[in-house]
């Protein structure tokens, strides 16, 4: 089966500190990944998406980056934390030309900046 | 391009009296429609999914969602709510092709009170 697992649950961090949230997709190959960003009150922001190994594409300027280093993998970095990062982060996946499954989500991140 | 709009960001309801979400969606071609449920400190969940056929699309949980071509919309309802279905519900739709891009609405916070 496809199962989705992504770490840690939650976290706490001081600003400034570096960040590194992974992901990773079991039970399917070479699916299209996807972080998302919920802050406090407000709906889901999409931050990236990848359709490969090392093909990131970034829809929101910002402090963080993302990585595909291998195909069911996905991590998102930040080298700086900012108050601003403090959020719930969500990866989601796809599988390209099966548009009626639609996304499925892992459990999600609580980041705090402190 | 598409968009989705959930017309309303908080819904507080009486338990096990009626519900509806409203979603309306922008889309100059057919898409795929979904709605998922958020739970707190979740990920999503998918509650249902209209891709062709019957316009009244049953899920999970006893909701129900019509889709309704000339108004561009696809409103979700349930008979009778519970405590357990407060959460945050998202309209979705996704255009022609690939399963790249998932457009979400803003979200709908449902809290059902005793």
């Amino acid at each position: 089966s496809q199962t989705i697992h992504q770490w840690p649950a939650t976290l706490v961090q001081p600003v400034g500190s570096p960040l590194s949230l992974e992901c990773t997709v079991e039970g399917t190959s070479n699916p299209n990944l996807y972080w998302y960003r919920q802050a406090a009150g407000r709906g889901l922001q999409l931050l990236f998406y990848s359709v490969g190994i090392g093909q990131i594409s970034s829809e929101v300027p910002q402090n963080l980056s993302a990585s595909r280093p291998q195909d069911r993998q996905f991590i998102l970095s930040s080298k700086k934390l900012l108050l601003s990062d403090s959020g719930f982060y969500l990866c989601a996946w796809s599988v390209e030309g099966q548009r009626a499954y639609g996304y499925t989500f892992g459990s999600g991140t609580r980041l705090t900046v402190v | 391009a598409q968009s989705v709009t959930q017309l309303d960001s908080q819904v507080p309801v009486f338990e096990e009296a009626p519900v509806e979400l409203r979603c309306n969606y922008s889309s100059s071609v057919s898409v795929y429609l979904f709605w998922y449920v958020q739970y707190p400190n979740q990920g999503l969940q998918l509650l249902l999914k209209y891709l062709s056929g019957s316009t009244l699309v049953k899920g999970i949980n006893g909701f129900e969602a019509e889709f309704n071509k000339s108004q561009t919309s696809f409103h979700l309802r349930k008979p009778s709510v519970h405590i357990s279905d407060t959460a945050e519900y998202f309209c979705a739709v996704t255009p022609p092709g690939s399963a790249r891009q998932l457009t979400f609405g803003s979200g709908t916070q449902l809290t059902v009170l005793p």
